[in-house]
């Protein structure tokens, strides 16, 4: 079975620290990983995707993240955190080969001045 | 805004009756996917498109669900007789290649009355 988590609800940081925003998967072979961002009253956002390649892939808005296979994880990191990065955070999964993506339940990021 | 388009933005409806969304996709994009989110969850798929063909159907997706893609441009979902367990925003996707990023129209928030 393919699944994501998102084990936190809710991640608080303060302005200009670094934040992480954890992933991991289940998949049967290679995954496809991506972070997608849904501001308030707004679609979902692409933000970046981890194909094949460097673990480490670097996405939009200073935003990177770390594929790991041993743990199954593709954390979500950014250096320094802004006010403007509040928002809700997706996490997303496919298999290689499936049509079906997998979403988590969303992280929801809370920067504080 | 993704270039992805969706009708009705809301659609409020009492239970029983039928209801069609339409999602217009990027032109150049013959993949499209049709998911449901429910407040504080990720997007759940329901199904997914290939130019005009509809390759993968969610077993969530039941008798009462049925989604088109004629022409392998716009894409409708029909709801007949709705339940309030219907209600929910569906959203729509389209993508140029099954393993590139998805873009996300703003979706079609149902109320179930």
């Amino acid at each position: 079975a393919q699944s994501v988590a998102q084990p936190e609800d809710q991640v608080n940081v303060a302005e200009g620290n670094p934040l992480t925003v954890k992933c991991t998967y289940s998949v049967s072979g290679n995954p496809y990983l991506f972070w997608y961002v849904q501001y308030p009253n707004r679609g979902l956002q692409f933000l970046l995707k981890y194909i094949t390649g460097d673990n480490l892939v670097k996405g939009s808005y200073g935003f990177e993240a770390e594929f790991n296979k041993s743990q199954t994880s593709f954390h979500l990191k950014k250096p320094s955190a802004l006010v403007s990065d509040s928002a809700l955070y997706f996490c997303a999964v496919r298999a290689l080969g499936f049509n079906k993506f997998y979403f988590g339940s969303g992280t929801k990021l809370n920067v504080k001045p | 805004d993704t270039g992805v388009s969706q009708n009705p933005r809301h659609k409020i409806t009492k239970r029983g009756q039928n209801v069609t969304f339409r999602c217009d996709p990027i032109s150049e994009h013959n993949r499209l996917y049709w998911y449901r989110q429910t407040l504080g969850q990720g997007p759940e798929f329901l199904t997914y498109f290939q130019n005009e063909a509809q390759l993968e159907k969610s077993r969530l997706l039941s008798d009462r669900f049925s989604a088109e893609r004629p022409k392998g441009s716009f894409s409708t979902l029909e709801i007949q007789r709705t339940e309030q367990g219907d209600s929910a925003m569906y959203l729509c996707a389209s993508s140029l290649e099954v393993g590139n990023e998805q873009f996300f129209g703003p979706g079609t928030r149902l109320t179930v009355l």
